[in-house]
């Protein structure tokens, strides 16, 4: 089964480091792009940023400088590494595997998410 | 930026009703448009790509057209899995947005 878990979450104090995990299982990762999409609670989906699967990675301009995307491919995972935490980066933090074909970009297969605090 | 816009934010429906979801993006994106069912408490889906084509596994109940501008979200009789929060996106430039949600209740 195809399956991308995420892990990491807590609660962090303002200024703070966080470094979440998504792992995935039953497909190829390193084929794939990965995103990172948060949610504030109750709130809309926000897209974080993408490690392309050629190496290339892209940030969100609220997130650039502060979070940094790495890719362990011999565990199929990639991390999402948050520093300089600020209280607005709480939220529910989704990986999400993207599709890019003929038929667009789109993102087909989701985690559960991680919950991020930022409080003190 | 490319903004997104969804109308409404809440769709009062019962079951069995036909109901149409509205997005419209800030400048034109082709077909580069997504649609993702959120439930309550869970990860979002892929319903819709490419602004018209049903994913795997999505119920034929679900369609969806446009192009540019303006795009929809027709569901053609709504079950009760159906009263969920839908989100369209964009996926034709960096950074990705999504539209702040049209909410189907009861």
């Amino acid at each position: 089964e195809e399956q991308l878990v995420e892990s990491g979450g807590g609660l962090v104090q303002p200024g703070g480091s966080l470094r979440l995990s998504c792992e995935a299982s039953g497909f190829r990762f390193n084929t794939y792009d990965i995103q990172w999409v948060r949610q504030v609670r109750e709130k809309g989906l926000e897209w974080v940023a993408t490690s392309g699967s050629s190496g290339d990675t892209h940030y969100q301009r609220s997130v650039r400088g502060r979070f940094s995307l790495f890719r362990e491919s011999f565990d199929n995972s990639l991390f999402l590494q948050m520093n300089s935490l600020r209280a607005e980066d709480s939220a529910v933090y989704y990986c999400a595997r993207a599709i890019y074909s003929s038929s667009g970009y789109y993102f087909d297969l989701w985690g559960r998410g991680t919950v991020v605090t930022v409080s003190s | 930026d490319i903004q997104m816009t969804q109308s409404p934010s809440s769709l009062p429906a019962s079951l069995g009703d036909r109901v149409s979801l509205t997005c419209r993006a800030s400048e034109a994106i082709s077909n580069y448009l997504n649609w993702y069912q959120q439930q309550a408490g869970k990860a979002p889906r892929l319903l819709i790509h490419a602004a018209s084509k049903l994913h795997s596994g999505v119920p034929s109940r679900f369609s969806a057209s446009g192009s540019a501008t303006d795009f929809t979200l027709v569901i053609s009789s709504l079950q009760p899995e159906d009263f969920a929060t839908y989100y369209c996106q964009q996926s034709y430039r960096i950074p990705w947005t999504f539209g702040p949600g049209t909410k189907v209740e009861v």
